[in-house]
């Protein structure tokens, strides 16, 4: 069964921590793979795409890495900031058939001052 | 520049009311979809429209109906409301008809049935 499975469910971090998010997924075939950010009350935003052939991809204070060969990736956060607060989803996507979206649970979370 | 619009954003229903979710994307994009939201849960695909006249069941359609009125406008209709369909619906567009095109979600439409 094509499954995403992200930890933890939930973290507390201080204000200018890092952090490292994970995503575990079981899709195959494999396409791509994307970093969602959803504020509260919002709806998620995307933050990058991995694809098969990337290891890691940087967006601002955000860096993603991807294993494609243990089905592995990450989200690390550098110097958090309050607004990094939020939920983070994990989406895979396989290559058979367009609609083919597996959705990760989110890991929440909450960058305290 | 609105995106996706999604209304409205709150509403409370009895028991086998009815009513219509309505959502607009002004990107012009082919692909639409309708996801609801649940505590502890990923988004989960109800409906989605790959592109203008075609509408196709996703993982919980189950007392959900869709109409694609054309490109920009997408919209969800519960025929008899049940407690069941408590949550946050939300609507997204996707450019592209291949699979690595991002999706554009609203804001969201908070549901609650009574």
């Amino acid at each position: 069964k094509n499954q995403v499975e992200q930890s933890p469910q939930s973290l507390i971090i201080l204000e200018g921590k890092n952090c490292t998010l994970q995503c575990n997924y079981t899709v195959s075939p494999f396409s791509n793979l994307r970093w969602y950010k959803q504020d509260t009350g919002r709806g998620p935003v995307s933050l990058t795409i991995m694809t098969f052939s990337e290891n890691t991809k940087s967006n601002g204070r955000y860096t993603a890495t991807l294993d494609a060969d243990t089905k592995q990736s990450s989200l690390h956060i550098t110097a958090s900031q309050l607004s990094d607060s939020a939920s983070y989803i994990c989406v895979v996507s396989g290559n058979t058939g367009f609609q083919k979206l597996v959705f990760g649970t989110g890991t929440r979370l909450l960058v305290s001052p | 520049n609105a995106g996706v619009t999604q209304t409205p954003k709150f509403q409370v229903l009895k028991t086998g009311q009815s009513m219509t979710l309505q959502c607009a994307q002004d990107m012009n994009h082919n692909s639409m979809y309708w996801y609801r939201q649940d505590p502890g849960m990923g988004l989960r695909l109800i409906y989605y429209s790959a592109s203008e006249g075609t509408t196709d069941k996703g993982e919980v359609p189950n007392g959900y109906n869709v109409s694609r009125l054309n490109k920009r406008e997408f919209s969800l209709r519960l025929e008899s409301a049940a407690p069941s369909q408590t949550s946050v619906y939300f609507c997204a567009s996707r450019p592209l008809r291949g699979n690595t095109g991002e999706l554009f979600f609203g804001e969201g439409s908070r549901l609650t049935v009574l």
